[in-house]
């Protein structure tokens, strides 16, 4: 299994453009997320989905989308990029099991905006 | 909405203990986890623990829970150059994570 993938690793962007962070994972798992992480603040929720056709809003929706046509695809989309959006994006997945919603995570998508 | 916190830095000398800690306020976690990020990684899950149990022990790692004062730790035995990371705590009900402890380990 290749887990939980991310592309691309790094993107740089200038604003107002948009783009797509892909995030796909083979293990079958349901609910998938996207997170941003900045210095300090830890990792914090943009979207999720508990599984296809069903997304919702996290912690720090605005600015980005998700759709969620596949159990296996997970696409992040920033509509017009701000500075304010430069961070580390990591994507998960995860399934309920002994460990409760234990959460694979991918690589990471370092996103500069300037 | 509800807080996770850690302090930012650890230290350590190689084959001390090392302990980082973790408060919570949402008592109605069912779970607590501990999550270790390697430079330029993501986050594997290193520990859990489940809410009506205050003590759980893997190896070096001993995680406590104290569910009265809302406060986790995740102490690391014999800690190891190898053992140098940022360290999670999240709870259950909203994945919600802490800051990150850097821990570094000297020689």
């Amino acid at each position: 299994n290749a887990g939980v993938t991310q592309t691309p690793k790094f993107q740089v962007l200038k604003t107002g453009q948009s783009m797509t962070l892909q995030c796909a994972q083979d293990m079958n798992h349901e609910y998938m997320s996207w997170y941003r992480q900045d210095p300090g603040m830890g990792l914090r929720l943009i979207h999720y989905s508990v599984g296809a056709g069903i997304t919702d809003q996290g912690e720090v929706p605005n600015g980005y989308n998700v759709s969620r046509s596949t159990t296996e695809d997970f696409p992040l989309r920033l509509l017009s990029a701000a500075p304010s959006q430069t961070s580390v994006y990591f994507c998960a997945s995860s399934y309920p099991g002994q460990g409760g919603h234990e959460q694979f995570f991918g690589p990471g998508t370092r996103l500069t905006v300037l | 909405g509800e807080d996770v916190e850690q302090s930012l830095f650890l230290s350590v000398r190689e084959g001390d203990s090392s302990v980082i800690n973790c408060t919570y306020t949402d008592s109605s976690s069912t779970y607590l986890y501990w999550y270790k990020q390697e430079p330029g990684a993501g986050l594997q899950l290193l520990t859990y623990i489940f809410s009506n149990m205050d003590m759980k022990q893997d190896q070096r790692l001993t995680v406590l829970l104290n569910k009265k004062d809302k406060h986790l730790s995740l102490r690391i035995a014999d800690t190891q150059t190898g053992d140098s990371a940022i360290y999670f705590c999240a709870e259950s009900i909203d994945m919600r994570f802490g800051a990150g402890t850097r821990l570094t380990v000297k020689p």
